[in-house]
C-alpha cells in the first residue's frame, strides 16, 4: 500500500482565494483525521470522520473551513476564502487497530 | 475530554547519553496512549503504543515508555541516544472506546555529538 496520500504537497495562494486539500486514506481504514500544524499552536485536530461520516468538527476554526468525505477513499479540506493566518502544514491521517498513519502533509502558504 | 501535556518543548542531549521525554495526560475515561516521531518535512510515524496489559512498552529502536495510571503519565525514555534520534516527538491520547486522537505540543529532541 502506498500509505496515506495527500495532494498537493505545497500550495501557495493569494489571500481570498479558495484552497482545496486532498487526501486518499489507506484502503480499509475506517477513520480519517485532518490536522493543522503550526509553530505557535502545534498539532490541532480539525475534524474527524468515522465510516465517511463527520463525527467531530469542533476543531474547525471558522466557517471558512469545510471538509467532506464523499466515499471511503477520498476526503477534501476546503478553505474559502483563505487568509494569511491559515498558513500551516495540513496533515491527513487514517487509522486501523488504534494506529494512525499520516500522510506527508500539505504545506499551505497564503500571501 | 482528553488533554495531553508535554512538559519540555526542547531537550538537548549529547550522543550516547540517556534521555527522558515527559508526557502527562488528563481523561475521565480509559485511554490508549501513543508516542509518535516526526522527522523534518515528514508526517508523523508511530513509535510505540500502550493499549492494555504490561505497562512498559518498547519500540524496535530502543525507546520505551511506561504507563503510570496513578500519575497519569506516559514518559518516553532511551538509555543511549544516537544522532539519528534527532526529531520531534509527540505524545497522544485517544479514548479506549474510540474517538478523537489528541496530541501534545511536541518535544524537540536534539542529539549533539
Amino acid at each position: 500500500d502506498a500509505g496515506v496520500i495527500q495532494s498537493p504537497r505545497h500550495e501557495v495562494t493569494e489571500m481570498g482565494q479558495e484552497v482545496t486539500l486532498r487526501c486518499k486514506p489507506i484502503s480499509g481504514h475506517n477513520s480519517l483525521f485532518w490536522y493543522r500544524q503550526t509553530m505557535m499552536r502545534g498539532l490541532e485536530l480539525l475534524i474527524y470522520f468515522n465510516n465517511n461520516v463527520p463525527i467531530d468538527d469542533s476543531g474547525m476554526p471558522e466557517d471558512r473551513f469545510s471538509a467532506k468525505m464523499p466515499n471511503a477513499s477520498f476526503s477534501t479540506l476546503k478553505i474559502q476564502p483563505s487568509e494569511p493566518r491559515d498558513s500551516a502544514v495540513y496533515f491527513c491521517a487514517s487509522t486501523a487497530r488504534h494506529e494512525a498513519f499520516f500522510g506527508q502533509g500539505t504545506r499551505l502558504t497564503v500571501v | 475530554a482528553q488533554s495531553v501535556t508535554q512538559l519540555d518543548s526542547q531537550v538537548p542531549v549529547f550522543e550516547e547519553a540517556p534521555v527522558e521525554l515527559r508526557c502527562n495526560y488528563s481523561s475521565s475515561v480509559s485511554v490508549y496512549l501513543f508516542w509518535y516521531v516526526q522527522y523534518p518535512n515528514q508526517g508523523l510515524q508511530l513509535l510505540l503504543k500502550y493499549l492494555s496489559g504490561s505497562t512498559l512498552v518498547k519500540s524496535i529502536n530502543g525507546f520505551e515508555a511506561e504507563f503510570n495510571k496513578s500519575q497519569t503519565s506516559f514518559h518516553l525514555r532511551k538509555p543511549s541516544v544516537h544522532i539519528s534520534d534527532t526529531a520531534e516527538y509527540f505524545c497522544a491520547v485517544t479514548p479506549a472506546g474510540g474517538g478523537k486522537l489528541i496530541f501534545g505540543q511536541g518535544t524537540e529532541l536534539s542529539v549533539k555529538p
